[in-house]
């Protein structure tokens, strides 16, 4: 059972490419969302799933896109990076209904767009 | 849509004393309020939560207590120990659509000295 798992750890990017975040759970949890943290901020929403296929937006969605063709994988992508999208992602999951059993985070991705 | 504000945003104790972190939220509709911790480089871990029938919450050394007439929540850590040294986020969330979506504070960095 590795939980939530993110990949990869770091990535430095050039302002245009593209991208796809990973995260994978072995939980079997219906609800995965994408959070971004920037110092001072706090985490914030990007996008969320409630189950496979099925996706909504967060507070900041922009510039990012999201998919669930399964219960286990909910990958980000980014179309064209930019260097405001520099951050640290967060995917987290959860069993319905999530407030009964609390939301476990993968280890994170550092991003740099350079 | 839901607004968090998290108070203060560095809070320096001695071993020992007690740390009180305090969230107000905006929408009334809220019902679930769980406290995150995070520790330099890690992933946000859940260390306790309270729901809106509860007036307060506690385990071991810390507590939060809720006050829903005025809209916020407080984390009291009693007893602080060097490793208590992290930064803390609230969070704020309804059921919307049978998904709790968390919207967190800016997070507070905790600094317990020996």
């Amino acid at each position: 059972n590795a939980g939530v798992t993110q990949t990869p750890k770091f990535q430095v990017l050039k302002t245009g490419q593209s991208m796809t975040l990973q995260c994978a759970q072995d939980m079997n949890h219906e609800y995965m969302s994408w959070y971004r943290q920037d110092p001072g901020m706090g985490l914030r929403l990007i996008h969320y799933s409630v189950g496979a296929g099925i996706t909504d937006q967060g507070e900041v969605p922009n510039g990012y896109n999201v998919s669930r063709s399964t219960t286990e994988d909910f990958p980000l992508r980014l179309l064209s990076a930019a260097p405001s999208q520099t951050s640290v992602y967060f995917c987290a999951s959860s069993y319905r209904p999530a407030e009964s059993y609390g939301y476990t985070f993968g280890s994170g991705t550092r991003l740099t767009v350079v | 849509g839901e607004n968090v504000e998290q108070h203060p945003s560095t809070l320096s104790v001695q071993e020992g004393d007690s740390a009180v972190i305090k969230c107000t939220y905006s929408d009334s509709a809220s019902n679930y309020f769980p406290w995150y911790k995070q520790e330099l480089g890690k992933r946000p871990q859940l260390i306790i939560d309270i729901r809106s029938n509860v007036g307060e919450k506690k385990d071991q050394r810390i507590a939060v207590t809720l006050n829903k007439t005025a809209k916020h929540f407080s984390l009291h850590i009693t007893e602080t120990q060097p490793e208590d040294s992290a930064v803390y986020f609230c969070a704020a969330s309804k059921n919307t659509g049978g998904y709790n979506k968390l919207i967190f504070g800016a997070g507070t960095r905790l600094a317990v000295h020996p």
